[in-house]
């Protein structure tokens, strides 16, 4: 079955370092892969989103590039800010069904 | 979020009891999914609904655990003779009827469950 597999945290970072959450996945078809945020007490948002091979999904200074060959969607993002301290979930959706499979989350913790 | 409303956000209950959780999707949305965290965890499938059908049930417990969508009012998610195990938050999403190319779902803010 199909399965999302993503670093573990916490991800510890000073502000305007460089973000790298790893994620990769198994899947029997062509997924759409996703990166959904959920900030302390709240759902999750969508934080972007790529739907084919070599797709870059990019918001609010984050990026993901769909990787077929190696199937990985690494998030990432130039320089972090306090307010992006959050948990990240990798997940993907395929077939009729659309529900979504998600990893584990990493927590990421910016400090001022 | 884009105006999916769960309630209620919080929920205690003793075990034995029941819980009902209800969920409102965005307007227009016919697609509700249910979800489960576990503390610590990532979020998984339990059930995906269109109006007055289950489409597919796989990730539900097999007992105590129900789900509907009526063609009026909020889905519903019903839990009997709660258990310590079953403490957790629940998340609903909705998206569009729609073919191809997957639609975003939009998440509501959970109900979080606590069993006593």
């Amino acid at each position: 079955g199909d399965s999302v597999t993503q670093m573990e945290g916490p991800v510890t970072l000073s502000e305007e370092a460089f973000l790298t959450i790893n994620c990769t996945y198994t899947a029997t078809g062509y997924p759409s892969l996703f990166w959904y945020v959920q900030y302390p007490g709240e759902g999750l948002q969508l934080l972007l989103k790529a739907t084919k091979a070599d797709d870059k999904g990019s918001n609010k200074g984050f990026e993901a590039t769909y990787r077929k060959e190696t199937t990985s969607f690494h998030l990432e993002k130039g320089s972090v800010q306090v307010s992006d301290s959050a948990v990240y979930f990798c997940a993907l959706s395929e077939g009729p069904r659309r529900a979504l499979t998600f990893g584990s989350g990493t927590r990421l913790q910016v400090q001022p | 979020n884009a105006g999916v409303m769960q309630n209620p956000r919080h929920l205690v209950r003793r075990r034995g009891q029941e819980a009902r959780l209800r969920c409102s999707p965005v307007k227009g949305h016919s697609h509700v999914y249910w979800y489960r965290q576990l503390p610590e965890e990532g979020l998984k499938f339990m059930v995906y609904l269109q109006k007055e059908n289950i489409i597919d049930e796989s990730g539900m417990p097999k007992e105590r655990f129900s789900a509907e969508f009526p063609k009026e009012g909020p889905s519903i998610l019903r839990i009997q003779q709660v258990v310590r195990g079953d403490s957790a938050a629940y998340f609903c999403a909705s998206h569009r009827p729609s073919s191809g190319v997957n639609t975003e779902a939009f998440f509501g803010q959970g109900t979080r469950l606590t069993v006593v």
